[in-house]
């Protein structure tokens, strides 16, 4: 069973304009979320977190919402960048599991 | 400053064969973990380890074997390779453990064909 859900396999914006992903959870002992960013041919790479206690982090372009008893967070990313262009996984933790949901594939377009 | 490295990148395999991928990290962090990549699916942990000496199951560990004996790498072995082992694997690192939001550094991933 997926209990992290990314309902959309891709997304496709204008450059300057705002990219908004989305991700779904079941599970409500995930108190841990995490952004990570892949570009071809590499390993993922981490880009940001938020903790259950919190309902928004930010870091420079990027900002991680988290609305817990929708069990739902997203990532805004503004204004976006083609070197944006990536596949974006979310993740959730609990003490004993982490879960990754499918991925959306980003494209920023000039 | 290499990070995390996986040897090797690519193989095929026949059925029945067996393989190790290598993991090696150089930032002496305690944890580190194998995920398995497959379309339309997220990364699912195979199994991970908490410290030298040291090895756990995660979420899909059946057809796995894995072994830790120094800080710095992580194997893994596949005894009998099946077709359904086909996969990008990735190896992840971290200083403290990723539940607790720590980040995970990852390798460039090995890409298995099993024919």
């Amino acid at each position: 069973d997926q209990q992290v859900k990314q309902n959309s396999p891709s997304l496709s914006v204008q450059e300057g304009r705002i990219s908004i992903l989305n991700c779904d959870y079941t599970n409500s002992m995930f108190d841990y979320f995490l952004w990570y960013k892949k570009y071809p041919a590499e390993g993922p790479t981490f880009l940001i977190s938020i903790s259950s206690i919190k309902d928004k982090n930010e870091d420079g372009r990027f900002t991680v919402f988290l609305n817990k008893s929708a069990k739902h967070l997203s990532l805004h990313i503004v204004p976006s960048q083609p070197g944006d262009s990536a596949v974006y996984f979310c993740a959730a933790a609990d003490n004993n599991d982490m879960r990754f949901g499918a991925g959306t594939r980003l494209t920023v377009k000039p | 400053n290499a990070g995390v490295t996986q040897t090797p990148k690519f193989r095929v395999l026949k059925t029945g064969q067996s393989m190790t991928l290598l993991c090696a990290q150089d930032m002496n962090h305690e944890y580190m973990y194998w995920y398995r990549q497959d379309p339309g699916m997220g990364l699912r942990l195979i199994h991970y380890s908490v410290g030298e000496g040291t090895t756990a199951k995660g979420e899909v560990p059946d057809g796995y074997n894995v072994s830790r004996l120094k800080k710095q790498n992580f194997l893994l072995g596949l005894e009998s390779a099946a077709p359904s082992q086909t996969s990008v694997y990735f190896c992840a690192s971290s200083l403290g453990t990723v539940l607790r939001g720590t980040e995970a550094f990852f390798g460039q991933g090995t890409r298995l064909t099993v024919v």
